[in-house]
Parts: C-alpha cells; structure tokens; sequence
C-alpha cells in the first residue's frame, strides 16, 4: 500500500516568500507529526495532529510557522517569511494512532531559502 | 529535560567484525525507546523498538535503565548495515506525544 507522502519533494525559495508543504499520511491513521532537520542535527519535533486536531504545537519554531490538518487527513505547514534559517528537510510521518509503537515516515521536503 | 545524546557522529568498522552505536538518553518518565535507520537515497524506516524485545537484522538493543542507555548492537556487521542510525525517545505530556531524535550516527561498514 502507499506510505506516507509529501510534496513538493524540493523547493527553493527566495528570502521573505512563503512556502507551504504537504503531507499526505498513510489512510487511516489518526496522528500525523512534523519535523525538521537541519544540516548536521537530528531531527527536531515541529506540530503533532491527533485527527484534525493540534495538542502540541509547541516544537513550531516561531510564529512564522502554522500547520493545519482537514479531514484526519491532508496536513499543510505554512511558512510564512521565510529566512535562510528555515533551510531544512521537513519531514511528515503519521501513525495509526497515538502511542502506536511505530511512526511512518514520508520522504520529505527539501526546503532551500535564498 | 528530555534529551538523546549519539556520542559517535561516524562510526566505521569492517564486514565481519562486531558494532556497537551508543545512545544515552535523559528522562523524567517511563521511557519508550526506538532505532530509526536511514539508508541512501531511502526514507526513515523503524528498525526496532525496546519494547518488543526482538532482533531485526541481527541487531539488538537492550534498555539499561541504570546507565539510562539503550545502545544498538550487531555481532557481526554487513556491508548493507551502511546507513545512519538514529536513536529517539518517545515522550508524552499534557496529551502530546513525539519523538525525540538523537543527532544520528553514520555507520560505514567496509568490505
């Protein structure tokens, strides 16, 4: 069956844009989680859905970020004004369920700011 | 604070010989601990998590809950163990969950 998808697979982008990436999670699967990496670190917890719902969105770097999810299903990240520092792979994974003992993980974003 | 510390950035062996990736973590609660691996040019996959106590591709991973530890173990390595190997700590909290990764380490198995 399909894992766990994201799109765009690459985006470059100019300093002050914003960007928006996609998720799509394994269907069915009620808890969706972003993260980010960046250069050289592991990887850092952003948002995490259960259903369409946020819980946590304390990882979200600054106020530039938001994140939403329609459906249990679809979830965009949103960065708005964006600056170098946001380079990173961004990185979507879902599970059938909170405290599942496993999260999928999608291919991620390469995000690069110009 | 919740943390995973990978001490070894890189780590290189050669085929036949045993390998060990260290993972220390730092938790207030019950900790649940995994291994994700990474191989080229492939997403991040789970390799196996402490609770089911199993070994996938001859690796094994004990939680020493004294030394708060949790270090992935092979006997004998392989040239596709090539890969980065991530350890993460899963933490729950006011009705969040998510996974706390360590740095990673890059495991070079040569032939």
């Amino acid at each position: 069956g399909a894992g766990v998808s994201q799109s765009p697979s690459n985006k470059v982008t100019e300093k002050g844009k914003d960007v928006e990436l996609r998720c799509d999670p394994i269907s069915g699967h009620t808890a969706l989680y972003w993260y980010r990496q960046r250069l050289g670190q592991g990887l850092e917890f952003l948002i995490y859905f259960q259903g369409n719902s946020a819980p946590d969105k304390s990882g979200l770097p600054s106020d530039r970020f938001s994140a939403e999810r329609t459906g249990e299903s679809v979830s965009t990240l949103t960065i708005q004004r964006t600056q170098q520092e946001d380079s990173a792979v961004y990185l979507c994974a879902s599970s059938l369920q909170a405290g599942a003992n496993e999260q999928y993980f999608g291919p991620g974003t390469r995000l690069t700011v110009t | 604070a919740q943390r995973v510390t990978q001490p070894e950035k890189l780590l290189s062996v050669f085929k036949g010989a045993p390998v060990e990736l260290k993972c220390n973590y730092s938790y207030s609660g019950s900790p649940e601990l995994f291994w994700y691996v990474q191989y080229s040019r492939q997403r991040l996959q789970l390799l196996l998590r402490h609770i089911s106590r199993e070994s996938i591709k001859g690796f094994t991973a004990d939680l020493n809950k004294g030394e708060t530890s949790f270090h992935l173990k092979k006997p004998f390595a392989q040239e596709e163990d090539s890969a980065m190997y991530y350890c993460a700590l899963r933490t729950t909290q006011g009705g969040s969950e998510k996974l706390v990764f360590g740095k990673g380490t890059k495991l070079t198995v040569n032939p």
